[in-house]
């Protein structure tokens, strides 16, 4: 098993609400990355990061935004929930080197009404 | 832009048979990684198998292993001796060696395993 967590694992909440995704990993990566997966379909990068301080956003979109504040850390904030938000997020890391794996968080499946 | 495609949305294969995961992808660059992920139902996304691209030997690991060809940029999953653990999402992936923070999924294969 990775040592890679999220918090909440499932998240029911009305629209209009701010949210906190919250995802942490045990294993010194410097390299973190959200991604938005509807069930059963393609990944989109939606935010990454090259280590502390540093921010990027993916290939896909997003209203959320994202902080590093410490290497461990890679929480994913919505300001104002929609039900297009609606989807699963996975939280993944990995170290440097160009053959490293990425390592899943086991995801936070979201649900805006 | 690369891109990597997948063209089996979903296979069955019977247990203890062998099924192959096609995978294809385009890119102009000549170093780069590929790899297979797998996807559990609710669990969470695991690597099978990666391989090299400056490297001609096929990658193997245990019942997993690759088919690299990398002019034709194919880069197929055969699974011997198939479990029904082996049910899931497989994701076929793309890293290039110039921009690594960035790796590029297929849309995936669903793989059901037949008792």
């Amino acid at each position: 098993e990775a040592d890679i967590y999220q918090t909440p694992r499932y998240l029911v909440i009305g629209t209009g609400k701010k949210i906190t995704l919250e995802c942490s990993q045990t294993m010194g990566h410097d390299k973190m990355y959200w991604y938005q997966q509807d069930p059963g379909m393609e990944l989109h990068l939606i935010h990454y990061s090259y280590g502390v301080n540093s921010t990027e956003k993916g290939d896909l979109s997003s209203e959320s935004t994202v902080s590093r504040i410490r290497t461990e850390h890679f929480p994913l904030t919505l300001e104002s929930a929609r039900p297009s938000h609606t989807s699963q997020y996975l939280c993944a890391s990995r170290r440097g080197g160009g053959a490293a794996e990425q390592f899943f968080g086991p995801g936070t499946r979201l649900t805006v009404l | 832009a690369q891109t990597v495609t997948q063209s089996q949305p979903e296979m069955s294969v019977q247990e203890a048979e062998t099924v192959t995961l096609s995978c294809t992808y385009d890119t102009s660059e000549s170093d780069y990684y590929l790899f297979w992920y797998k996807q559990p139902p609710s669990r969470q996304m695991i690597l099978v198998i990666r391989q090299e691209a400056y490297k001609q030997q096929n990658a193997t690991e245990n019942r997993f292993s690759v088919n690299f060809q990398k002019a034709a940029k194919s880069f197929s999953l055969k699974i011997s001796d198939s479990q029904l653990g082996d049910a899931a999402m497989y994701f076929c992936a793309y890293r290039s060696a110039e921009v690594r923070d960035k790796i590029i999924f297929g849309k995936g294969t669903r793989l059901h395993i037949l008792p």
